[in-house]
């Protein structure tokens, strides 16, 4: 099993709709988790943190379930501007110190 | 506010050649910094990280090398240059420090390496 695990997609949506992507871990050691965005051969760019729970910010909500290893990227009303590879990452703590385990990404394409 | 450098933006080289990629970090000190390889349609690949001048930590066996001369310089080099080296090389930086928060990392903009 990967260490991240993310479904691929392509994900074409409207614009205007409202779009989810999971993730799953597999280390229950976890400590705190990422959603990067990356555009098109550029360098990744922080999104979200998710500490807890949850987080939200704008049209942007992450859930975080550590009984199932999960998280979820929730983006609302999505825009053109939105398309983009999603990454989602996780950090552990091992014996080397943190380490950030990013995923293979999920694209979003929003059409017109 | 902190940025992060990365030079060069794009390089060709021959297999065999050598190889010097550098990155530098401002507005932040004593920065823990990391060398990903993005190979195309893969994920981000670890291959060194740094707590600190002159030390470096190895994620996976390799014929590349890192070193930091300096507190906020960060350096990739090979002797000679595999095909298999190709790949989008990103260098990031994070704070140094127990809180969540100082594992977040932030990247610069990448030097994307194809060996012919």
């Amino acid at each position: 099993r990967k260490e991240v695990e993310q479904d691929p997609g392509p994900f074409n949506v409207p614009e205007g709709a409202t779009v989810a992507f999971n993730c799953t871990y597999s280390n229950s050691a976890s400590q705190s988790f990422f959603w990067y965005r990356q555009d098109c051969r550029k360098e990744p760019k922080l999104l979200m943190s998710v500490y807890s729970s949850g987080n939200e910010d704008g049209r942007f909500t992450a859930q975080l379930n550590r009984a199932s290893q999960y998280i979820s990227l929730l983006i609302r009303d999505s825009k053109l501007s939105d398309s983009a590879t999603y990454l989602c990452v996780v950090n552990t703590l091992t014996g080397g110190g943190n380490k950030l385990t990013f995923g293979t990404g999920t694209q979003l394409k929003v059409e017109l | 506010s902190q940025t992060i450098h990365q030079w060069p933006a794009t390089l060709v080289q021959p297999v065999g050649s050598p190889l010097s990629l550098e990155c530098t970090v401002e507005g932040t000190s004593n920065p823990n910094l990391y060398w990903y390889r993005q190979a195309a349609g893969r994920g981000l690949q670890l291959l060194f990280y740094s707590v600190g001048i002159g030390q470096i930590s190895s994620e996976v066996p390799q014929n590349l090398s890192a070193s930091r001369p300096q507190d906020r310089q960060f350096i990739l080099s090979s002797k000679k240059l595999l095909l298999s080296d190709s790949g989008f090389y990103l260098c990031a930086w994070s704070h140094f420090g127990l809180s969540l928060s100082y594992n977040e990392q932030f990247f610069g903009p990448g030097t994307r390496l194809t060996v012919l």
